[in-house]
C-alpha cells in the first residue's frame, strides 16, 4: 500500500529552522517526482517546491532561497529543509507524489505536518 | 504566473448535479487535475488529465476542459460530497504547480 507519513513540524520562532520529512513506502522515491504543499488554516493550497527524477529542484517565488527540498535514496525519505522562517510560512505541508500520464498531478498525500512560526 | 480561477462557493441540493469551473487563458490546453479536500483531512485527487478517474472515486465524478473554462462536474450530489474542491495545473512556463483558489461546496 502506498502511504506517505510526515513529521518534523512544531511551534518556532521567526528566523529559526526546521526539517520536515516526509517517509515513503509502497513506491520508491527516487522513481518518482515528489512534491511540498502548504495550506495556512483555513485558506487554500499552495504549491511550495519540487523535485524530479533526475534531481532538478523547483520553488515558489515565495520560498526560493529560503527552502531546500532535497530527498534520501537510502530511505525513501523526501525532505524539506526551512530556513529563515517567516510568520507568513506558518501552514499545514503536506508532500504529494507526482503521478498520472502527463507527471503533472499529485495522486497521494500525505496526512500533513503542522508548522507554526511565532514569537 | 498563471492564474486559476473558481467560484468561492457552489450550493446544490442532494441528487442534483453540481458543476465548478476553473477559468484560465487558454486552460484547454493544459492538463487539469482536481482534487477533493474535506475538513481536516488532505486532498484526494478525483479527477486527472481533465477526465480520468483514479481507482476508487465513484463515477459521479467528470471533468471536461475546453477553452478557458475546466469544469468538474458531480452528478447525483450526495451530503458525503460536501467539501472543498481545488483545481490545478502544471504551468510549463515557469516549471510551476498552480492551484486555484477552491470552492466550497454545499449540499443543501
Amino acid at each position: 500500500e502506498l502511504q506517505l507519513v510526515e513529521s518534523g513540524g512544531g511551534l518556532i520562532q521567526p528566523g529559526g529552522s526546521l526539517r520536515l520529512s516526509c517517509a515513503a513506502s509502497g513506491f520508491t522515491v527516487s522513481n518518482n517526482y515528489m512534491s511540498w504543499v502548504r495550506q495556512t488554516p483555513g485558506k487554500g493550497l499552495e504549491w511550495v517546491s519540487s523535485i524530479y527524477g533526475g534531481g532538478g529542484t523547483y520553488y515558489a517565488d515565495s520560498v526560493r532561497g529560503r527552502f531546500t527540498i532535497s530527498r534520501d535514496n537510502s530511505k525513501n525519505t523526501l525532505y524539506l529543509q526551512m530556513n529563515s522562517l517567516r510568520v507568513e510560512d506558518t501552514a499545514f505541508y503536506y508532500c504529494a507524489r507526482v503521478g498520472g500520464a502527463t507527471k503533472t498531478d499529485l495522486d497521494s498525500w500525505g496526512q500533513g505536518t503542522l508548522v507554526s512560526v511565532s514569537s | 504566473s498563471y492564474v486559476l480561477t473558481q467560484p468561492p462557493s457552489v450550493s446544490v441540493a442532494p441528487g442534483q448535479t453540481a458543476s465548478i469551473t476553473c477559468g484560465g487563458n487558454n486552460i484547454g490546453s493544459k492538463s487539469v487535475h482536481w482534487y477533493q479536500q474535506k475538513p481536516g483531512q488532505a486532498p484526494v485527487l478525483v479527477v486527472y488529465d481533465d477526465s480520468d478517474r483514479p481507482s476508487g472515486i465513484p463515477e459521479r465524478f467528470s471533468g471536461s476542459n475546453s477553452g478557458n473554462t475546466a469544469t468538474l462536474t458531480i452528478s447525483r450530489v450526495e451530503a458525503g460530497d460536501e467539501a472543498d474542491f481545488y483545481c490545478q495545473v502544471w504551468d510549463s512556463s515557469s516549471a510551476h504547480v498552480v492551484f486555484g483558489g477552491g470552492t466550497k461546496l454545499t449540499v443543501l
